[in-house]
């Protein structure tokens, strides 16, 4: 199936350590993003690349480093855990361009609960 | 910086009656693009309608319509006949013909009762 993957979907870890979501998408796209939606909804960007060049990088900590090893990838790694990341962090992608609908095509999410 | 605002954090509707969900913007831009998604409880985002700012038309898709305002800057979507599978959070979202972020509103998480 075309669509975008996101592993794990559920991760459950301790304070302090550190973990990588992976994410991956068959579409073609040249364009990725990380999102964390919080408990209330939000859905806040984090960072975005096109074909393989950081583009966005808002304001967060800098435990939180993306890596973009190609097109097709956009992992995220997050060092020392914080409780307060604990949220869904979703990954999308998208064609750019003016042809098309540019609409974002969205991964399934990965739920970090952090102890 | 582009802004997005849904006024109704929570909505309902009876099972087969129409709702309309509100959505204005802010923006010095005259060419974009607006979006609405549906979150169902799976947490997945799912495309539901897209408009260009330069089709004067209103899109539609099946039972999901927009009115699209320009020089209000407004974009609501309108559910006709409405179903228990379409309880979900709904998001509004704008991005720039030329951008490539995404602004997203708040959301409204609009629930059909049977």
């Amino acid at each position: 199936d075309t669509a975008v993957s996101q592993t794990p979907k559920y991760l459950v870890t301790q304070m302090g350590n550190d973990k990588s979501i992976k994410c991956e998408q068959n579409l073609g796209h040249d364009t990725m993003y990380w999102y964390k939606q919080d408990s209330k909804k939000f859905l806040k960007i984090m960072f975005s690349y096109n074909n393989k060049e950081l583009i966005i990088n808002e304001t967060v900590p800098n435990r939180f480093s993306p890596k973009s090893p190609d097109k097709a990838h956009l992992n995220l790694h997050i060092n020392s855990l914080e409780l307060g990341d604990s949220a869904v962090y979703f990954c999308a992608s998208r064609r750019r361009g003016l042809a098309g609908g540019n609409e974002q095509f969205f991964g399934p999410g990965t739920r970090l609960t952090v102890l | 910086a582009q802004t997005v605002t849904q006024s109704q954090p929570e909505m309902s509707v009876q099972e087969a009656e129409t709702v309309t969900l509100s959505c204005t913007y802010d923006t010095s831009e005259s060419n974009y693009y607006l979006f609405w998604y549906k979150q169902p409880p799976s947490r997945q985002m799912i495309l539901v309608i897209r408009q260009e700012a330069y089709k004067q038309q209103n899109a539609t898709e099946n039972r999901f319509s927009v009115n699209f305002q320009k020089a209000a800057k407004s974009f609501s979507l309108k559910i006709s006949d409405s179903q228990l599978g379409d309880t979900a959070m709904y998001f509004c979202a704008f991005m720039r013909i030329t951008g490539n972020q995404f602004y997203f509103g708040t959301g409204t998480s609009l629930t059909v009762i049977p």
